[in-house]
């Protein structure tokens, strides 16, 4: 049941964009998005609900393809503060308590 | 300030021996979760627990139980039935309500002596 995340690592310059996906093989009722610095606790980005809605938070976005079991996140514009490694997370249908089932994460480095 | 707080940040356990981490919030969240991370992995799910007394075993249960007796704690103990315990450990928690957002604690690390 785990996402499967792509890429796994990434290396962008400062000001270049990039995109993550996690795609999942069951349905999904939600995508959550984390951020995560080495040894720190990950940090909520956003939530998508099913419905193929997309969300925007500063330069960070994301969107949520209900029929392709799917979400992408875009950085645009990426700064140094980007990097660490990003999580989805995704809520089944079957899912009870709200748990969630995270991706094994994307590194991302944003160099000067 | 409300949030969650783990403790301790490292942990060191022996052979044979039983550990017990710690975890509060103060958000006043229904649901609790514990999570192991290992390099490369992401997090997997160990328990949860949506109302006090009632605790569900995620997918990597084995070699570890909880407890849920007041709603802002949920400790994990690491039995000696768990081999490969060294893993930073990652205890969340979430409102109920709808899909919302987890909050984490700053995790436990926790090595083999």
């Amino acid at each position: 049941q785990q996402p499967v995340q792509s890429p796994q690592a990434v290396i962008l310059r400062e000001g270049e964009d990039a995109v993550i996906n996690c795609s999942s093989s069951k349905a999904l009722y939600s995508v959550h998005w984390y951020r995560q610095k080495h040894g720190e606790a990950p940090v909520f980005l956003m939530i998508l609900l099913k419905g193929g809605e997309q969300k925007g938070h500063e330069k960070i976005s994301a969107s949520f393809n209900e029929k392709k079991q799917q979400s992408s996140l875009y950085l645009t514009a990426s700064q140094l503060s980007y990097s660490g490694t990003y999580f989805c997370g995704t809520e089944t249908n079957s899912n009870s308590g709200y748990a969630l089932n995270f991706g094994k994460g994307t590194s991302l480095l944003v160099t000067p | 300030d409300g949030g969650i707080t783990q403790s301790p940040k490292y942990l060191f356990r022996k052979e044979g021996q039983n550990v017990t981490l710690s975890c509060e919030q103060n958000l006043n969240h229904d649901a609790m979760y514990w999570y192991r991370q290992d390099p490369g992995q992401g997090l997997r799910l160990i328990y949860y627990s949506q109302i006090v007394n009632d605790f569900q075993k995620g997918d990597i249960a084995e070699g570890y139980s909880v407890s849920r007796e007041k709603k802002e704690s949920f400790p994990l103990t690491v039995t000696s039935a768990q081999k490969n315990p060294t893993a930073f450990y990652l205890c969340a928690s979430t409102g109920t309500g709808g899909t919302q957002p987890q909050h984490f604690g700053d995790g436990t690390r926790l090595s083999i002596l």
